[in-house]
């Protein structure tokens, strides 16, 4: 009963690197998303996804990329790591229906030096 | 825009004893969800409670229930019986359909912390 996997769960990276964030869910769930966590800000929509092929823009996508070949999976790319990418990453995954609950993944504390 | 709002960045509790967290939200949609999500220190997102705004009647699960105040766009979360595993950042959050898609909205958190 995996629910929504992510990885890793803690990186470093230096100023300028790339690197992917995984996130894969079993449950069928059409619609998944990327959020970051920043202390009194709550959780802010990155990027989005209603199915597979489908992605659009949430509210701070500058600097990141998503793609969705699959329902499964929906990895989350920093193109070039910056030290304001500093923060806590949550993958979920949620039916597109609107009254259902949105699972969540374990989190990625992400430091960018 | 919908926003949702929670004015209290931190609160604390006596165990065993009653709390309220605010929210207040600002849509203009008729057809809207409301949820409060609980992220212990394990950082794990936890669904505590939710909400329909059709239904007038306030949500309850065990020692959590809300205040659903829909005229005013006030959704509070009220922790009956305080224990020390309910200390944690608790979110509310909204969720409405924009162009057909359903996107949460979520306020900046309330750090609850419960003493014993």
């Amino acid at each position: 009963n995996a629910g929504v996997t992510q990885t890793p769960k803690f990186q470093v990276l230096k100023t300028g690197q790339s690197m992917t964030l995984q996130c894969a869910q079993d449950m069928n769930h059409e619609y998944m998303s990327w959020y970051r966590q920043d202390p009194g800000m709550g959780l802010r929509l990155i990027h989005y996804s209603v199915g597979a092929g489908i992605t659009d823009q949430g509210e701070v996508p500058n600097g990141y990329n998503v793609s969705r070949s699959t329902t499964e999976d929906f990895p989350l790319r920093l193109l070039s790591a910056a030290p304001s990418q500093t923060s806590v990453y949550f993958c979920a995954s949620r039916p597109q229906t609107g009254d259902t609950e949105a699972f969540f993944g374990q989190g990625t504390r992400l430091t960018v030096v | 825009a919908q926003t949702v709002t929670q004015s209290q960045p931190e609160m604390s509790v006596q165990e065993a004893e009653t709390v309220t967290l605010s929210c207040t939200y600002d849509t203009s949609e008729s057809n809207y969800y409301l949820f409060w999500y609980k992220q212990p220190p394990s950082r794990q997102m936890i669904l505590v409670i939710r909400q329909e705004a059709y239904k007038q009647q306030n949500a309850t699960e065990n020692r959590f229930s809300v205040n659903f105040q829909k005229a005013a766009k006030s959704f509070s979360l009220k922790i009956s019986d305080s224990q020390l595993g309910d200390t944690a950042m608790y979110f509310c959050a909204f969720i409405a359909s924009t162009s057909g898609t359903y996107k949460y909205i979520f306020g900046t958190g309330t750090r609850l912390k419960v003493l014993a």
